[in-house]
């Protein structure tokens, strides 16, 4: 186990609502990334909170936004939900933002879009 | 900008036998290359990863990887497959800041 937490494990949403997903990062760790895994597909990263400021975004809409507090813990918030938002978003929590940095993943969150 | 390469999709060993996962890179600086498992409805678990020290990697459960940066790669490899390393498995690219990019991930499958 890794330290970071998701919650929750599974949502079922409906086109056109809105999700939050949240993230606890591993005590420590000031870094929080977030990425998109489709079935069958390795994960897309979606953006990355260093000191609770967004610190670079892949391609993803505005509609994909976040937030990073005090503790370093995060939320994703996608807005406008789509059929094809439907998958894996995993949080990982790394040390320092660094790209020899290790990062944590967590468990991850199932959702689907239906 | 990085890119990683997985070159097989899907990899079939029997329980004992080696066990050899391709990747190729693509890095425009010095890069950080890692390898991850997924076990089923599971996040991803850090395998090994190197950061320009040693060019021979050891991980945890018996995986070790070489980075050969004449040849762009990064290959994974176990000398005796067991039954709980059916899993799918990525290899990943960084930048200098942690974007981590991934390749599309080989799916092992082991038989007794």
């Amino acid at each position: 186990e890794t330290g970071v937490t998701q919650s929750p494990t599974h949502l079922i949403k409906t086109r056109g609502q809105q999700v939050t997903l949240r993230c606890s990062s591993q005590s420590g760790h000031n870094t929080v990334s977030w990425y998109q895994q489709a079935l069958g597909q390795g994960p897309q990263f979606i953006f990355q909170y260093y000191r609770e400021e967004e610190n670079g975004r892949g391609n993803f809409p505005p509609r994909f936004s976040g937030l990073q507090f005090p503790n370093y813990s995060s939320e994703l918030n996608v807005n406008a939900l789509e059929l094809d938002d439907s998958a894996l978003y995993l949080c990982a929590s790394s040390l320092v933002r660094q790209g020899r940095d290790t990062q944590y993943f967590g468990p991850g969150t199932r959702l689907t879009v239906l | 900008a990085q890119s990683v390469t997985q070159l097989d999709s899907h990899v079939s060993v029997s329980e004992g036998t080696p066990v050899l996962l391709r990747c190729n890179y693509s890095s425009s600086y010095s890069p950080s290359l890692f390898w991850y498992v997924q076990h089923p409805n599971k996040g991803l678990q850090l395998l090994l990863k190197y950061t320009s020290a040693a060019t021979l990697v050891k991980g945890i459960n018996g995986f070790e990887a070489e980075f050969k940066k004449s040849e762009t790669s990064f290959h994974l490899t176990k000398p005796s497959a067991h039954m709980s390393d059916a899993a799918e498995y990525f290899c990943a690219v960084t930048d200098s800041w942690g974007k981590l990019q991934f390749g599309a991930g080989t799916q092992v499958v082991v038989t007794p």
